[in-house]
C-alpha cells in the first residue's frame, strides 16, 4: 500500500491530452513539494517533473505538473507512442521523515 | 554527466546479508545524498534510505533495523548492506543522487533474487 494514491492506469489516443493524478495528505504532498518520474519498462527511472511544475533540461514543455491542496497532477499533452511508460509521484513526507512514492501508473497509447 | 552504477551478486541466501555498491563518475559522492531505492518485480517504488558524504544516515523506519549504508569518498563510491534478507526483499535495486528534495540522476542497479 503506496502512501501516496494513483490511478493504476490510464490511457489516450495520440494528439490528446491525458492526465495522471497523486493523492496525498497534509504531511507530504500539502507541505512539500511534488516530482514525478517516467519509467520505460526494464530502464531505471528518469525525473520528468520537479518542484510541483518545474521541468529538468531536455523534457518537452507538453509536460506539466501542477499541486492543490493534497493532491497533483500531470498531464501530458499531444501524446506521443514514446510516451507509454509507468509514471510515478515523489513527495517528502514529513511523518515518515524521508521521500514516498505513489504506487505508479501505467499510461497506454492506443 | 554524472553516472551511477550499482553492482553486486544477483542471488542472495534467505536470512543471509545483501550486499551491493553504487560507483559514481562524472561527479563527486562529496556533496548531495545518496539513495538507495527498492522495486519488486511488478511492484512499485520503495525508498530504503540515504548517506550523506559526511557519512549521516536516513533510512526508512521498515527497514531500519535491517539496513547499513557508508559511503567511501576515496572511491567515489556508497554502499548498502541489508541483513536477515527474505524472499520480501527480491526486487531490483537502485541508486540514485538526491538534489534539493529530487532524485536528478538514477543508476541502473541489478534485480537480487532471495532464495536457498
Amino acid at each position: 500500500q503506496s502512501v501516496l494514491t494513483q490511478p493504476p492506469s490510464a490511457s489516450g489516443t495520440p494528439g490528446q491530452r491525458v492526465t495522471i493524478s497523486c493523492s496525498g495528505s497534509s504531511s507530504n504532498i500539502g507541505s512539500n513539494t511534488v516530482n514525478w518520474y517516467q519509467q520505460l519498462p526494464g530502464t531505471a527511472p528518469k525525473l520528468l517533473i520537479y518542484g510541483n511544475n518545474l521541468r529538468p533540461s531536455g523534457v518537452p514543455d507538453r509536460l506539466s505538473g501542477s499541486r492543490s491542496g493534497t493532491s497533483a497532477s500531470l498531464a501530458i499533452s499531444g501524446l506521443q507512442s514514446e510516451d507509454e511508460a509507468n509514471y510515478y509521484c515523489s513527495t517528502w513526507d514529513d511523518s515518515l521523515n524521508g521521500p514516498v512514492f505513489g504506487g505508479g501508473s501505467k499510461l497506454t497509447v492506443l | 554527466q554524472v553516472q551511477l552504477q550499482a553492482s553486486g551478486p544477483g542471488l542472495v541466501k534467505p536470512s543471509e546479508t545483501l550486499s551491493l555498491t553504487c560507483s559514481v563518475s562524472g561527479g563527486s559522492v562529496s556533496s548531495f545524498y545518496w539513495n538507495w531505492i527498492r522495486q519488486p518485480p511488478g511492484e512499485g517504488l520503495e525508498w530504503i534510505g540515504y548517506i550523506s558524504y559526511t557519512g549521516g544516515t536516513n533510512y526508512n523506519p521498515s527497514l531500519k533495523s535491517r539496513v547499513t549504508m557508508s559511503v567511501d569518498t576515496s572511491k567515489n563510491q556508497f554502499s548498502l548492506k541489508l541483513s536477515s534478507v527474505t524472499a520480501a526483499d527480491t526486487a531490483v535495486y537502485y541508486c540514485a543522487r538526491e538534489a534539493y528534495g529530487f532524485f536528478d540522476y538514477w543508476g541502473q542497479g541489478p534485480l537480487v533474487t532471495v532464495s536457498s
